[in-house]
Parts: structure tokens; sequence; C-alpha cells
């Protein structure tokens, strides 16, 4: 079983909609992240989180909104969809310090 | 501002041509570098974590190296599976947490 699981792997929806990227890790890690994939672009940060109780604006957070509902658990919300949001969305997770990121295998966004 | 460059784009090699990727970087304070390899439709995959200039890290066909301004990805006699799409990113010190990620280099390895 992965270690970061993502769910679901793709999704299309329509301007307006609101959608949730959901995402569960077993890696124990307290530390989570939500990025975006861009062709051209790279991965950039929209949110990340070091705890429970702790919530912290990415790079790109505009649009999104995030949710920790426990420590394995980290969702990433669209309150209403538009089509330049269309990317590939990665939750990744990590220990502490400078640790290295662990990936999931991405949420695949279209809006149409 | 901060900013990783990596270079080539993309590049093709034979099967045991052996050449290297670079990550260049602009940022101040350089708390640790990264590589990752990202095959397609996945995630990215830890490779090397690497902190300070003269250290070298190697894994199978891969070595990275550091300088001050740049690492390299070293590849010798490259496989075919080792085809993929190679990321370095820089984390900085003095703060909570910041990754910046380069764009990254897609390697063809042609049998």
């Amino acid at each position: 079983d992965a270690d970061v699981t993502q769910t679901p792997r793709n999704r299309i929806t329509k301007t307006g909609k609101r959608i949730m990227l959901e995402c569960s890790q077993t890696k124990g890690h307290d530390r989570m992240y939500w990025y975006r994939q861009d062709p051209g672009l790279g991965l950039r940060l929209i949110y990340y989180s070091f705890d429970v109780k702790d919530i912290n604006k990415g790079e790109i957070s505009d649009g999104y909104s995030v949710s920790r509902q426990a420590q394995a658990k980290f969702s990433l919300s669209l309150e209403s969809a538009i089509p330049n949001q269309t990317a590939l969305y990665f939750c990744a997770t990590s220990g502490q310090g400078n640790s290295p990121l662990h990936f999931g295998n991405g949420t695949r966004l279209t809006v149409t | 501002e901060d900013q990783v460059t990596q270079s080539p784009e993309a590049l093709r090699l034979q099967e045991g041509e052996s050449s290297s990727l670079n990550c260049s970087y602009t940022v101040s304070g350089l708390r640790g570098l990264f590589w990752y390899r990202q095959d397609p439709g996945k995630g990215p995959e830890f490779l090397f974590t690497l902190y300070s200039a003269g250290e070298e890290k190697e894994k199978e066909r891969l070595k990275a190296t550091l300088t001050k301004k740049e690492s390299f990805l070293h590849i010798t006699a490259p496989k075919p599976e080792d085809s993929a799409t190679y990321l370095c990113a820089v984390q900085l010190g003095g703060s909570n947490y910041k990754l910046t990620f380069g764009k990254g280099t897609l390697l063809t390895v042609n049998p």
C-alpha cells in the first residue's frame, strides 16, 4: 500500500463547482503539504501544516483552502473552481527539520 | 528573488552514454538541496539530500555533488529505466519551511 494516498486520481469538474481533494498518510509524519504542478512552472506550494492545529499559506494559496482533520489526513478544497486551476495536485509529508518530502501519486484536476 | 534553474530542459542519451544534469541556485542561506526523480503519472521520488559544498552522494548509477552555487547529478552508463524527469529543490535556512523547486530535466535513455 502507498504511504501517501490521494483521492481521487482524476477529476473533471465545471467552473464554479466546489471540490475537495483528499490525502491520507501512513508514514506517521506530522508535516503535510499540498503542491500544484503545471507544465513549465514546476511544483509550487499551496498550503502546509506542521501539526493538526497548524495551517500555513504557501506561495499560491488564493482560491484554495485546506483542512487538517487528523495527523494522517489533509484535504484541499477549491471553493469555486476556475479553469486556470487545471493542474496536477500533489500531497506530500515530511518528518522534522530538513527531512525530504514524500509525495503521493497526484490528482489530475481538469476544470472546464 | 530566490531562483533554482535546471539545465538542460531535456536530454537524450544512448544507453551507456554518461552525462550530467545541472541545478544552479541563487538562494542565500542554503539549508539543503534535494534531488527527486519523477516518472510519468507518479509523484516525485526522493533521491538525495546535500547539505554543504563538497558533499557527494551516490546511489547505483547516480551521483550528486554540491558546490556553493550549483549541484550536478551525474549519470554513469545510464539504462533505459533511468528515463524520467529529475527535479532539484533547495531549502532555505532561517524559516519554518520553504522549498523552491526547479522545473526539471526530462531525461530519455534510448536502448
